[in-house]
């Protein structure tokens, strides 16, 4: 039983590129969710799903795209790459009972230059 | 607007003693709070969720208290080890539910041999 897995685990972008944080988990839940975590800022939420076909915004979404077409993926698209997305990504999913907490996966750290 | 606030400065403990982190909130109205567990270059590891019709939850040698009055929680965790050195994470469901989770920036703890 992996959990969630994310990859890559650094990755180096030159402003202006763009590219793709994978996310996949095989605990069948419903709910996934990509954070940044930057140093004092804690982490803030970019975009969620509840489910397979259905995503939505969170506290700093832009620069960034989802989709969720399976329940087990959920990638994370930078469009076009910015100093400012120097950060660690997280991705977390969630069974959506309310019973348990999110699991996350280990990160990704970007560094844009 | 909502907002949760974590003693952002480390809370430097001896071991054997009880460490006690604080967690209060602002604009919310949880319907649920967790508290995670982050190691260095780790993600979020879940450790506890209480509701908001639960005072006080345990787990083996960790307790959390939920005071929606107060709007605060408080974790403590007992017979406190340097392996317990870490950052702990308050977080909580708002306005939008619980698939829309926002996290405190975390209180580092470090427990002293």
């Amino acid at each position: 039983n992996a959990g969630v897995t994310q990859t890559p685990k650094f990755q180096v972008l030159k402003t202006g590129q763009s590219m793709t944080l994978q996310c996949a988990q095989d605990m069948n839940h419903e709910y996934m969710s990509w954070y940044r975590q930057d140093p004092g800022m804690g982490l803030r939420l970019i975009h969620y799903s509840v489910g397979a076909g259905i995503t939505d915004q969170g506290e700093v979404p832009n620069g960034y795209n989802v989709s969720r077409s399976t329940t087990e993926d959920f990638p994370l698209r930078l469009l076009s790459a910015a100093p400012s997305q120097t950060s660690v990504y997280f991705c977390a999913s969630n069974s959506g009972t309310g019973s348990n907490g999110y699991t996350f996966g280990s990160g990704t750290r970007l560094t844009v230059v | 607007s909502q907002k949760i606030e974590q003693n952002s400065e480390a809370l430097n403990i001896q071991e054997g003693k009880t460490a006690t982190l604080t967690c209060n909130y602002t604009n919310y109205s949880p319907a649920y709070l967790q508290w995670y567990r982050q190691d260095p270059g780790r993600g979020p590891v879940f450790l506890l969720l209480i509701r908001e019709n639960e005072k006080e939850k345990r787990k083996e040698r960790l307790k959390v208290t939920f005071d929606t009055t107060l709007k605060q929680s408080l974790f403590h965790i007992t017979a406190s080890q340097p392996a317990d050195s870490a950052t702990y994470l308050c977080a909580l469901d708002g306005s939008g539910g619980y698939q829309k989770v926002t996290f405190g920036i975390g209180t580092k703890l470090q427990v002293i041999p």
